[in-house]
């Protein structure tokens, strides 16, 4: 069956780096992407950004794009995002989900992670 | 701008059903979305995608009590049998070509 496990929760400090990684596993990693998705306490969720896991493509949101990174390795069915600069206001659950391969080609997320809570507090 | 608008809340009672909307933004409403779950403290869940001329396809172990419909700009959730573990936020959710858009949610109460 398919599953997405990602990492554990993280505590860090405003200014420093998170990277979450997100395991897939029960499909064929490179014939689909992945989307990481935040959700900050008691708010609805807000898409961050996408990456093909087939070509490595990936696109941004704009109010992210200076801060975040996303990555894939395909050795071990992983992706993994990365944000810098963390504020106050990136305390949230992050998740990954099943998206596309191409960015022209575009469809629900049907599969989630568990999510990883990272709090930013001094 | 693709937006998509939902009422913040709903309720129902135990055993009865209960359908969720959500409006398509204006220029819009040919799109199709998808319903989401998250019951308290859990992760999202993949519940069904509904097209525009109603068809849906639902996920690995929704159960047939979840059912979609569409009727212009508004993409339903119809709950039957309303259980307590029905109890949840549902986001709407739709996409295109570099843009993945979510609801702001509903919150369901089973009274």
């Amino acid at each position: 069956q398919v599953r997405l496990v990602q990492s554990g929760a993280e505590v860090k400090k405003p200014g420093a780096s998170v990277k979450v990684s997100c395991k897939a596993s029960g499909y064929t990693f490179t014939n689909y992407g992945i989307s990481w998705v935040r959700q900050a306490p008691g708010q609805g969720p807000e898409w961050m950004g996408w990456i093909s896991a087939s070509n490595g493509n990936r696109n941004y949101v704009q109010k992210f794009q200076d801060r975040v990174t996303m990555t894939i390795d395909t050795s071990t069915s992983t992706a993994y995002m990365e944000v810098g600069r963390l504020r106050s206001d990136d305390t949230a659950m992050y998740y990954c989900a099943r998206d596309q391969p191409y960015s022209q080609i575009t469809d629900a997320f049907d599969f989630w992670g568990q999510g990883t809570m990272v709090t930013v507090s001094s | 701008q693709l937006v998509l608008t939902q009422s913040p809340s709903a309720s129902a009672s135990l055993g009865a059903s209960v359908k969720l909307t959500c409006t398509l933004s204006s220029g819009h409403i040919s799109y199709a979305i998808a319903w989401h779950q998250q019951q308290p403290e859990k992760g999202p869940r993949y519940l069904m995608k509904v097209n525009s001329d109603g068809s849906h396809t639902k996920g690995d172990g929704t159960p047939d009590r979840f059912s979609g419909s569409s009727s212009g700009a508004e993409r339903y959730l119809t709950i039957s049998s309303l259980q307590s573990e029905d109890e949840a936020d549902y986001y709407c959710q739709t996409w295109g070509t570099g843009i993945r858009v979510f609801g702001g949610g509903t919150k369901l109460t089973v009274l």
